[in-house]
């Protein structure tokens, strides 16, 4: 299996910070690599996909980059409403994995 | 809009078989292209991705948990169910239905369910 890992696994912030969550592959997976936000109680919600393609409707603070097995999400101006926890997953190959997460809490 | 809805019995007793079954609506579960997943999480604890199910009925499960699952359609139901065998207390996180978007030639998780919670206890 292709492990996932995030850094940092938390971290505090203000509101208009910027922040820069980083995900790493155990292998080559190109671009195929999505994330997801989770706020509690509720499902993933999907932020982007092929590392930097922004899905419809997703603000444009948020911003992905990287391939190969180094990945970046960064919020540019953190808003109250970004206060959650953020995951990686690969697509790359089966079965698909996740990152541990990393929770954005306010300072 | 699509919108998936998990549903199922929130208890199982161990060493039984664990039962869910998510309804698709707004879209057609059989429309090629996408790829019907479940997905669970552990109170507090990252993402484990268990299996999915195609519109022809192909199926491709996690290696981990492939002894124990089954996942299958009813295309007039517009659903598609997972069923987990031999449960302990260690299948007790929450379970979440996703649809898998591949038209793109990405592959990513763009609706999911709103997750049902599944007790393992006698």
């Amino acid at each position: 299996d292709i492990q996932m890992t995030q850094s940092p696994s938390s971290l505090s912030a203000s509101v208009g910070d910027r922040v820069t969550i980083t995900c790493r592959a155990s292998q080559s997976i190109s671009r195929y690599l999505n994330w997801y936000q989770q706020k509690p109680g509720k499902a993933p919600n999907f932020l982007i996909y092929a590392a930097s393609s922004l899905q419809s409707g997703v603000p444009s603070r948020f911003s992905g980059g990287g391939s190969g097995t180094d990945f970046t999400l960064t919020i540019s101006s953190l808003q109250p409403e970004d206060f959650a926890t953020y995951y990686c997953q690969q697509s790359y190959d089966t079965p698909y994995t996740f990152g541990q997460g990393t929770k954005v809490e306010i300072k | 809009q699509v919108q998936l809805q998990e549903s199922g019995p929130g208890l199982v007793k161990p060493s039984q078989t664990l039962s869910l079954t998510c309804t698709v609506s707004g879209g057609s579960i059989s429309s090629s292209g996408y790829y019907w997943s479940w997905i669970r999480q552990h109170p507090g604890k990252g993402l484990e991705w268990i299996g999915y199910i195609d519109y022809s009925g192909s199926t491709y499960y996690n290696p981990s948990l492939k002894s124990r699952v089954t996942i299958s359609v009813d295309t007039s139901k517009n659903q598609f169910s997972l069923r987990l065998s031999s449960v302990t207390a260690a299948d007790t996180p929450v379970y979440y239905c996703a649809r898998e978007s591949r038209p793109s030639g990405w592959y990513y998780f763009d609706y999911w369910g709103q997750g049902t919670l599944v007790t393992v206890s006698s």
